[in-house]
Order: structure tokens, then sequence, then C-alpha cells
């Protein structure tokens, strides 16, 4: 079975402009929970969605949003890119019934 | 804020037990106890998770205390590929969750 596939690994943007991350979940999976990690703030919670619906969200500004589709894949917008946007963007699935959290292998953002 | 509070770092010697603690005090009768593990950057790798019995699998021990206030994650044969940083976490598994996680523990395994 395929894991969580996170598109793109790597990318770089300039500050004021948007950019979109994609995450597939493992297939049967209708959870998607996506992190922020940085250096100086560890492992950050910022949304999480099931069934095209948002169920909890992190304490970030609504520069971040995000969004799922009918397939449970997700998708994460950050407007107005700042430096501290630079990070690593991790998106988790979970199975139905349990709170296991499938990691892919996240998106690494560097804002210059 | 964190439910979870770990150590910052241990040492461990190879193919010794790494005991990891974890103190979750204000844990709430329906939050199961997850651990997880990440190495350098990658994304965070499921290890184990249990409610309130001691649970084994292939890579781990959880070990729950009876009141639930905290638990210990054993790695039986500690190798240097364990060598990664630690979270353990509390959640909810019905219906929505918020995941937060704490600063996690970095455990060194030395040769």
């Amino acid at each position: 079975k395929a894991g969580v596939t996170q598109t793109p690994r790597y990318l770089i943007k300039t500050r004021g402009q948007q950019v979109t991350l994609s995450c597939s979940p493992i297939s049967g999976h209708r959870s998607v929970s996506w992190y922020q990690q940085t250096p100086g703030q560890g492992l950050q919670f910022l949304f999480e969605y099931f069934s095209e619906t948002q169920r909890n969200k992190g304490n970030f500004p609504g520069r971040f949003s995000g969004r799922q589709f009918s397939n449970s894949r997700s998708e994460m917008n950050v407007s107005t890119l700042e430096l501290g946007d630079s990070a690593l963007y991790l998106c988790a699935s979970s199975p139905v019934g349990t709170g296991e959290l499938f990691f892919g292998e996240g998106s690494r953002l560097t804002v210059l | 804020d964190a439910k979870t509070t770990q150590p910052p770092s241990m040492d461990c010697a190879e193919g010794r037990a790494a005991n990891l603690p974890c103190n979750h005090s204000t844990i709430s009768g329906n939050e199961y106890v997850y651990w997880y593990r990440q190495i350098h950057s990658q994304g965070p790798q499921y290890i184990i998770h249990g409610l309130k019995n001691n649970e084994t699998n292939e890579m781990a021990s959880l070990i729950i205390t009876e009141d639930r206030k905290s638990s210990t994650l054993i790695l039986p044969h500690a190798t240097l590929r364990d060598t990664a940083v630690y979270y353990c976490i509390v959640r909810d598994n019905t219906g929505g969750f918020k995941t937060i996680f704490g600063a996690g523990t970095r455990l060194f395994v030395k040769a």
C-alpha cells in the first residue's frame, strides 16, 4: 500500500508570494492533518480535515488555509509569505476509528 | 500547550534497553497515549499506542501506570538506527482531534 505522498518536496519562494502544498493520503484514509515544523517551535498542529470538512484548527493566522477534496486528497495554502514561514510542512493521514497518524516525508519551504 | 512532558535528551548503549519516560498527568479517560519517532527531519513514524493496558509490538513495549499519569516506552535492544527524537502525545480517538506535540526526547544510541 502506498504511503502518504506530499508534493513538492522542496520549494523556494520570496516574501509576499503564496504557496500551495499537496498531500495524497493512504488509500481509504479519510482524515488528513497538517503540521508545521521549525527548529524553534517544533511540530505544531495546523488543521485537520475529515470528509472535506475542517474539524480542528491550530493557532495560526488566517494566511494559512486548507481544504480537502472528495477523494480525501488535501491541499494547504499559505498566502503573503513571511520569512518565518520557512519550515518543513508535514501531512498525516489516519484511518477511521483510530488515532494512528501516518506521516508523509514533508514539503520543505524556504522563504527568501 | 502540550499535555505531555519528556526529558529533552537521553543516552543509551547499543544493545541495551532504552527506557523513555513520559508524564501526562492531565490525561482524560478517553485519551490514548501514542509514541512516534522522527529520524533527522523525516516524517514522524508511529511506534505504539495504548489506553490503559501495557502494549507490545515488534518495535517496542509501552508501560502505562495504573493511574495513567505517566508511561514508559521501552526499546528492548537499542541499535544505532534508533537514534531519533521520540514524541509522546495523548489523543482522543473519537471525532475530530487536535494533536499537540511536545518537544520530545532526543535519544542518542552509542556504540
